[in-house]
């Protein structure tokens, strides 16, 4: 298995609304990383996590909470989003934070809030 | 700070012809990866260079690493629709915390 799956694909949110961003990869990554991408640009970093431990905040406001329940799986809980978070969600992982030879991306989950 | 700067930032070109995209730092990377992206979907790595002077080729895609491990290119022989795009490089190196550093991406469209 080589791929990072993220679901959902789409999701359109109030800004009152409660949901969250699933992260999943069985290649024995280590390290695990949110970004947010708007169209056209390059990937903004959000969190990092190695070896399940928060290990950079990219001073992300908290209506975004990254949980890392085990060494295969990341979540991006997302509470009372504005407009301007709507963007593409892009996890990723390596073989560790120090890992010089690349990262393997999902798809993204493509967010919009209304 | 660390900075890539990546050029050009759009190019339009027709099929059959060759193109080179370059990303360029003041800083040194242990790395330089390059990607590729295709809308709505993430990035795809297609080459990680590590070595000062390296030379990589993937089909009609050749990489190249600056001696001074400052500098990457791109270069792309006989563009075809398919290769159409946006082609992001990133720079990494162990003490910027670890981070991948990004260039601005270079938006391709390769027209029949």
């Amino acid at each position: 298995d080589t791929e990072v799956t993220q679901t959902p694909k789409h999701l359109v949110m109030g800004m009152t609304n409660k949901k969250s961003l699933k992260c999943e990869q069985h290649m024995g990554h280590r390290a695990m990383y949110w970004y947010k991408q708007k169209a056209k640009k390059p990937p903004e970093l959000m969190f990092v996590y190695s070896y399940e431990k928060l290990s950079i905040n990219e001073s992300v406001p908290s209506r975004f909470s990254p949980e890392c329940p085990n060494s295969s799986l990341l979540n991006l809980h997302l509470h009372a989003l504005q407009p301007e978070d709507s963007a593409l969600y892009l996890c990723a992982s390596s073989l560790s934070q120090g890992n010089n030879y690349g990262y393997t991306f999902g798809s993204g989950t493509r967010l919009t809030v209304v | 700070t660390q900075l890539l700067e990546q050029s050009p930032q759009f190019l339009s070109i027709q099929e059959g012809e060759n193109l080179t995209v370059y990303c360029n730092s003041s800083s040194v990377f242990s790395s330089l990866q390059w990607y590729r992206q295709e809308p709505g979907e993430g990035p795809v790595l297609l080459v990680t260079v590590v070595t000062g002077g390296e030379v990589k080729k993937l089909k009609r895609l050749t990489f190249q690493f600056g001696d001074a491990r400052k500098d990457s290119s791109l270069h792309i022989t006989a563009a075809q629709p398919g290769d159409t795009g946006l082609y992001l490089c990133a720079g990494f190196n162990a003490g910027n915390n670890r981070k991948l550093i990004w260039g601005l991406g270079t938006s391709l469209a390769v027209n029949p």
